[in-house]
């Protein structure tokens, strides 16, 4: 059965940094493109960022171009997402995701706020 | 990036009805379409993929349809766990997926 589990959410200040784990289980990790989606509160789902699963390549969406970086090790079976320069629109709840012809098998969420 | 719109926005049903949702693409996309259930709380849990595949584990009276632009989501007899928000995907534009709206389902 596939786990994912988030972890390393909280309430951080606009401008500052947090970085988010995801521990995997139940399948070979490192065959699978994996991504960061999220769900701000009240709002609809939006796609963050991806990384394949050598780590070799990497994709962001624009709103956090620049800001985030998605990685990966592989040998402990986890997922990163550092997050740096936080707005206030980036609060949502955080989701790791195993990927599959595009499709989403999902991990239960972190919770990010971003707030004075 | 492929924008996705889902109607109606929420609809009240009873236990037993048939429910529709429909969802569609700014361009076609083939049959590149995931159906999404999400209960509050909880994260989303995958119902169909490719358009009209069910997902291992999820009871038949989910169903999808549609191919191009136009795609339909069918709850053949709508049961009390059903009570949820559902979400199209495209993932056609890989990796710049996007989402619908979403439908809430509700009495």
């Amino acid at each position: 059965e596939v786990q994912l589990l988030e972890s390393g959410g909280g309430l951080v200040q606009p401008g500052g940094s947090l970085k988010l784990s995801c521990a995997a289980s139940g399948f070979r990790f490192s065959d699978y493109t994996m991504t960061w989606l999220r769900q701000a509160p009240g709002k609809g789902l939006e796609w963050v960022s991806v990384i394949t699963g050598s780590g070799g390549s990497t994709y962001y969406a624009d709103s956090v171009k620049g800001r985030f970086t998605i990685s990966r090790d592989n040998s402990k079976n986890m997922l990163f997402l550092q997050m740096d320069g936080l707005r206030a629109e980036d609060t949502a709840v955080y989701y790791c995701a195993k990927e599959v012809f595009g499709a989403f098998d999902w991990g239960q969420g972190a919770l990010v706020a971003v707030s004075s | 990036d492929i924008q996705m719109a889902q109607s109606p926005s929420s609809l009240s049903a009873s236990v037993g009805d048939r429910v529709t949702i429909t969802c569609r693409a700014s361009q076609t996309i083939s049959r590149y379409l995931n159906w999404y259930q999400q209960k509050p709380g909880k994260a989303p849990k995958l119902l169909i993929y490719e358009a009209s595949s069910l997902q291992s584990g999820v009871p038949s009276r989910f169903s999808g349809s549609g191919s191009g632009t136009d795609f339909t989501l069918t709850i053949s007899s709508l049961q009390p766990e059903d009570y949820a928000t559902y979400y199209c995907q495209q993932s056609y534009s890989t990796p710049r997926w996007t989402f619908g709206p979403g439908t809430k389902v509700d009495i």
